[in-house]
């Protein structure tokens, strides 16, 4: 039971690249989420998706895009990467009907921007 | 306002010494759990615990939903318990999980 997992786990950008982070879940949750973590800080949440088709802004949601591609896959795109956003990315999934909404994470994605 | 507020923000402690980690959180958030960032950052569930008391092991977690605050507590530490400690809460219903700054500790041999 893989349960989440990222694609990329490492990558460097030069400022104004693009790219497309990936997280895929088996857990069969409803909810997924991607969330940033700067050093020595904890969790801010990027963006959510509560169910398939819909996506909302979280804490920290500029600069970012997301597609929930459909049940099992959430991804984040970086359209015009900046230093600013250097940091580890982690993705999220819980269950958000009937069941415990426990949240399960992936292993994160560290990025930098140079 | 602070929706999960962790306290201590650091703990420093010696092998074999027992610790409590309290998180309180506001009217907004329920389904509280508790995760364990070890050093190579990765986020390790300990709890799912919205309301009474589970144990696994050395560690036990309590929360009381009626006074908003949960209490993590780590006996006997171990230098393998070091890193951050993380809890987490359900805001407006289930679509947003809201993390408080953590609790970073270390123990000492």
């Amino acid at each position: 039971n893989a349960g989440v997992t990222q694609t990329p786990k490492f990558q460097v950008l030069k400022t104004g690249q693009s790219m497309t982070l990936q997280c895929a879940q088996d857990m069969n949750h409803n909810s997924m989420y991607w969330y940033r973590q700067d050093p020595g800080m904890g969790l801010r949440l990027i963006y959510y998706s509560a169910s398939e088709g819909t996506t909302d802004k979280g804490e920290v949601p500029n600069g970012y895009n997301v597609s929930r591609l459909n049940k099992r896959e959430f991804s984040l795109r970086l359209e015009s990467a900046a230093p600013s956003q250097t940091s580890v990315y982690f993705c999220a999934s819980s269950e958000s009907e009937g069941g415990e909404p426990e949240a399960f994470f992936g292993q994160g994605t560290r990025l930098t921007v140079v | 306002g602070i929706q999960v507020e962790q306290s201590p923000p650091d703990l420093i402690l010696q092998e074999g010494a027992n610790s409590t980690l309290r998180c309180n959180f506001s009217d907004s958030v329920n389904n509280l759990q508790w995760f364990h960032q070890n050093p190579w950052g990765q986020l390790i569930n300990l709890f799912y615990i919205p309301s009474g008391t589970k144990q696994n092991g050395r560690l036990s977690a309590t929360t009381v939903a009626t006074e908003r605050y949960s209490l993590l507590y780590i006996s006997s530490s171990q230098t393998t318990d070091s890193g951050v400690y993380f809890c987490a809460g359900h805001s407006g219903g289930y679509n947003k999980l809201i993390f408080g700054a953590g609790t970073r500790l270390a123990v000492h041999p």
